[in-house]
């Protein structure tokens, strides 16, 4: 069955500093989408970044990147210079076709000035 | 383009009424999704729908149902709501089935 793990309950990290925030899937199938979302206090899930299991190359959005390491199943989430805005907790997903997301428990990162 | 539009946001109920929970998608996505968030299951997918079909349902009983109509607005409704139905309740669209959801910002539901 799938699964996505998300081991870092909280983290905090200086603003300014990188931040890498850990993701590992379990999945039997060769096609699967991985993605990172970001839910602010107010709850809505906002869209990050995806990643494809054929993509060859890390993806990469702004701030945000994706070090995908297929053979050992993890998807982490790196942002570099981290804002104060960057607080939220992060969510893992991915989507094995047919069907829906699959969600990590989530990473709370809180920001410090 | 206007993003996901949920409404409404935030409702209370009692154990065993029902509820009817609407969701707008982005415009021109014909694919709508709903997930249930609680502090203790986390994020659970519930159902998709594409097209006015249900392409598939998640591990949640029959009290939980849903609907597309042929302007992709879905409904979700829960019946004989029980205090576990407390949740926010998430939707989210995409152009196709297998494309990034872009999700709401929710229908917090409270069940006394």
């Amino acid at each position: 069955a799938q699964k996505i793990t998300q081991t870092q309950p909280g983290m905090f990290v200086q603003e300014k500093e990188a931040v890498t925030l850990d993701c590992t899937y379990d999945t039997s199938d060769q096609s699967y989408g991985l993605f990172w979302y970001k839910q602010p206090s107010s709850g809505e899930m906002i869209f990050l970044i995806y990643q494809g299991s054929y993509d060859e190359q890390n993806a990469t959005e702004g701030r945000y990147s994706l070090n995908f390491q297929k053979a050992r199943k993890s998807a982490n989430l790196v942002i570099s210079a981290s804002q104060l805005g960057d607080s939220a907790m992060y969510f893992c997903a991915m989507r094995e076709p047919p069907g829906g997301y699959i969600f990590g428990t989530g990473t709370r990162l809180k920001v410090l000035a | 383009k206007a993003g996901v539009t949920q409404t409404p946001r935030y409702l209370i109920k009692t154990r065993g009424q029902q509820v009817t929970l609407s969701c707008s998608p982005i415009s021109g996505h014909r694919s709508v999704s709903w997930y249930q968030q609680t502090p203790g299951q986390g994020l659970q997918f519930l159902f998709e729908y594409f097209s006015e079909t249900q392409r598939n349902k998640g591990n949640f009983p029959g009290r939980f149902s849903g609907r597309q109509f042929s302007n992709s607005r879905s409904e979700m409704n829960v019946s004989t709501l029980e205090l576990g139905d407390s949740a926010l309740y998430l939707c989210a669209s995409s152009g196709r089935v297998v494309d990034t959801q872009y999700f709401g910002p929710g229908t917090r539901l409270t069940v006394l």
